[in-house]
């Protein structure tokens, strides 16, 4: 199975920019999506494909990459963004899930 | 809008069978989406078990293969989840998603069931 490796946490000051990764143990072309989860609720889609804005996303979000290698970008960040971002490859079977990384506010 | 709704029981004991519908509301099943089944583990991993395509094909996560079913009832724009031979491991909140069709990213999620195996 394709492997997404993220980092386990990460804490940033309201208004700074961050950027989350997400390393796949094998190429995915452009067939990565990013989720954001908070406590109690589902997963949200931002980002699909790599690059492509969900609808109703807040354009503070963006991700880029392509391959192995890829991003999600807040900017700024705001008090709300605090919860678990996952990353989803859907490019090789089965799809898989990166273990998520927790964006805490300083 | 769409919008997707788990249920089913919450406890279930070791080596019985898991069993959960997804309800959709707002799109017809048979349309344009395939529809999934994911799960996520204390600890927050989070796995893909398979899909139900808008024909009735199915595709499966190979490490369930032998013990997953995924079936549906157009007539009531539902869904359903089995789980077979089911052991404390399977103990997780279960999802159900709309599933793009060939892009397979999920963007519309259930509210997710909290199933614990306990004897």
């Amino acid at each position: 199975d394709t492997v997404l490796t993220q980092s386990p946490a990460l804490a940033v000051s309201p208004g700074e920019r961050v950027s989350i990764s997400c390393r796949a143990s094998e190429g995915v072309n452009s067939y990565m999506h990013w989720y954001q989860q908070k406590p109690g609720q589902q997963p949200k889609l931002l980002i699909y494909k790599a690059s492509n804005l969900a609808s109703g996303v807040p354009a503070r979000f963006s991700g880029s990459g392509s391959g192995t290698d890829f991003t999600l970008t807040i900017d700024p960040v705001e008090a709300d963004d605090t919860a678990t971002y996952f990353c989803q490859q859907s490019w090789n079977d089965p799809y898989t899930f990166g273990a998520g990384t927790k964006l805490e506010l300083k | 809008e769409i919008q997707l709704q788990e249920s089913g029981p919450g406890l279930v004991k070791p080596s019985q069978s898991l069993s959960l519908t997804c309800s959709v509301t707002g799109y017809t099943i048979t349309s344009g989406y395939d529809w999934s089944w994911i799960r996520k583990f204390p600890g927050n991993k989070m796995e893909w078990m398979g899909y139900i395509s808008n024909s009735g094909s199915t595709n499966y996560n190979p490490s369930l293969k032998i013990r997953i079913s995924i079936t549906r009832d157009t007539s009531k724009n539902q869904f359903f989840l089995q789980l077979n031979s089911v052991t404390t491991e399977d103990t997780a909140t279960y999802y159900c998603a709309s599933t793009t069709v060939v892009t397979d990213y999920f963007d519309y999620w259930g509210q997710g069931v909290m199933v614990t195996v306990s004897s």
